[in-house]
């Protein structure tokens, strides 16, 4: 079975600082993984993901994520925090075993990311 | 271009009561999914669906929950004599394929 780890419940930086939000994943075959952003009473919305390829993967918003396979890591990562990153960020995983079903994601519980002025 | 949307934004029901939530996908996209986000569980994958195969119903909590998708568009999710425990945001993605997944706003549904 797939799952996925946010370790920190909440990560606290200052602006203009960088930031890392952790995961980790557990899959049996390759993973294809994601993250995911989510505003107060809003939806999901998709910042970047990888499939296959470099391990660091460049999205929206300056954010970019480093897949690390001997680490089964995925760590959200941006330069230079802005105010507005705060939010609930969303780690997911889905996995590429043939075995394992259909195409759903497993998501990690969240990490609340706020950013201080 | 239009993304997902659902509707109705927010839904409050009497314990028992039936209700549907719809779900109209990304025009062109050929899977969707539902998902329930709630504080004690998280985000749970709840059903699948992909072009005109069967659907993926291991998701469903239990045989209140049922879901449609009508032309292999828009999507219908019932839930039946709901429960306080049903209470949650209910979050709708459609995908080309098996790609991005993309979301709706979602549904918050409150039950007395």
């Amino acid at each position: 079975a797939q799952s996925v780890a946010q370790p920190e419940d909440q990560v606290n930086v200052a602006e203009g600082n960088p930031l890392t939000v952790k995961c980790t994943y557990s899959v049996s075959g390759n993973p294809y993984l994601f993250w995911y952003v989510q505003y107060p009473n809003r939806g999901l919305q998709f910042l970047l993901k990888y499939i296959t390829g470099d391990n660091l993967v460049k999205g929206s918003y300056g954010f970019e994520a480093e897949f690390n396979k001997s680490q089964t890591s995925f760590h959200l990562k941006k330069p230079s925090a802005l105010v507005s990153d705060s939010a609930l960020y969303f780690c997911a995983v889905r996995d590429t075993y043939s075995g394992a079903g259909s195409y759903q994601l497993t998501f990690g519980k969240g990490t609340k990311l706020s950013v201080i002025p | 271009g239009a993304g997902v949307s659902q509707s109705p934004s927010n839904k409050v029901t009497e314990k028992g009561k039936d209700v549907e939530l719809r779900c109209d996908p990304i025009s062109g996209h050929t899977a969707l999914y539902w998902y329930r986000q709630s504080l004690g569980q998280g985000l749970e994958f709840l059903i699948y669906f992909q072009g005109n195969s069967a659907p993926d119903k291991s998701g469903l909590p239990s045989d209140r929950f049922s879901a449609e998708r009508t032309g292999g568009s828009v999507s219908t999710l019932t839930i039946q004599r709901t429960q306080q425990e049903d209470s949650a945001v209910y979050l709708c993605a459609s995908s080309l394929g098996t790609n991005t997944q993309y979301f709706g706003p979602g549904t918050r549904l409150t039950v007395l």
